[in-house]
């Protein structure tokens, strides 16, 4: 059975800082994203990676895949309050179209 | 353009009785997958339609619980008998095709309190 484990669980960073949550993941896989949740709210889509080695970057957010030592990367660059949310990865399991989804990260940009 | 749409945004329920919840995927997308999220058990999935083949019910916590997709659009989620184990968000997606090469866009759920 897939399990996909993100930490840390919580998160309170200053505005400016960098930092990384770390997505590990327990059986083979090549296809890993990463959505973002404001309170109260739905899913959003951040990355898709779908190779070993992919990297993407959408303005302060990074994402990278290593597919061989099962493990996803989100980068935060230079954090602002915008970036508030609860982020998380998912991995889809060889064969068929579920989804597993990790615990959350859920992170608090502080002024 | 519209997104994934789902009805009733909030249902309120008493144990024992079956509650419907309805989505309305992306126009032309083929996939559409139930999700549910709870404090307990984080993000599960449910159900996953694409086309016309058979749904994967792997997710499906136990019999009470049924979905069927109609015409290849509108799907139903069905919780007969409701428990109070059953309050949580459901959350229903679409994507284009196969997620193997696609993300997938989610509706903003239906929120179910079983009392």
């Amino acid at each position: 059975e897939l399990k996909v484990e993100q930490n840390p669980l919580f998160l309170s960073m200053q505005e400016g800082k960098n930092y990384t949550i770390y997505c590990n993941y327990s059986t083979t896989s090549d296809r890993l994203y990463w959505y973002r949740q404001d309170p109260g709210k739905s899913l959003e889509s951040l990355f898709v990676l779908l190779s070993n080695g992919a990297v993407k970057q959408e303005g302060r957010l990074m994402a990278s895949l290593d597919t061989k030592a099962r493990l996803s990367t989100l980068h935060i660059t230079a954090a602002v309050h915008d970036l508030s949310a609860t982020y998380f990865c998912a991995v889809l399991s060889f064969g068929n179209e579920k989804l597993t989804f990790g615990t959350g990260t859920r992170l608090t940009i502080i002024p | 353009g519209a997104g994934v749409s789902q009805s009733p945004s909030n249902k309120v329920t008493e144990k024992g009785k079956d509650v419907e919840l309805r989505c309305d995927p992306i126009s032309g997308h083929t996939a559409l997958y139930w999700y549910r999220q709870s404090l307990g058990q984080g993000l599960e999935f449910l159900i996953y339609f694409q086309g016309n083949s058979a749904p994967d019910k792997s997710g499906l916590p136990s019999d009470r619980f049924s979905a069927e997709r109609t015409g290849g659009s509108v799907s139903t989620l069905t919780i007969q008998r409701t428990q109070q184990e059953d309050s949580a968000v459901y959350l229903c997606a679409s994507s284009p095709t196969a997620v193997r090469q696609e993300t997938q866009y989610f509706g903003p759920g239906t929120r179910l309190l079983v009392l």
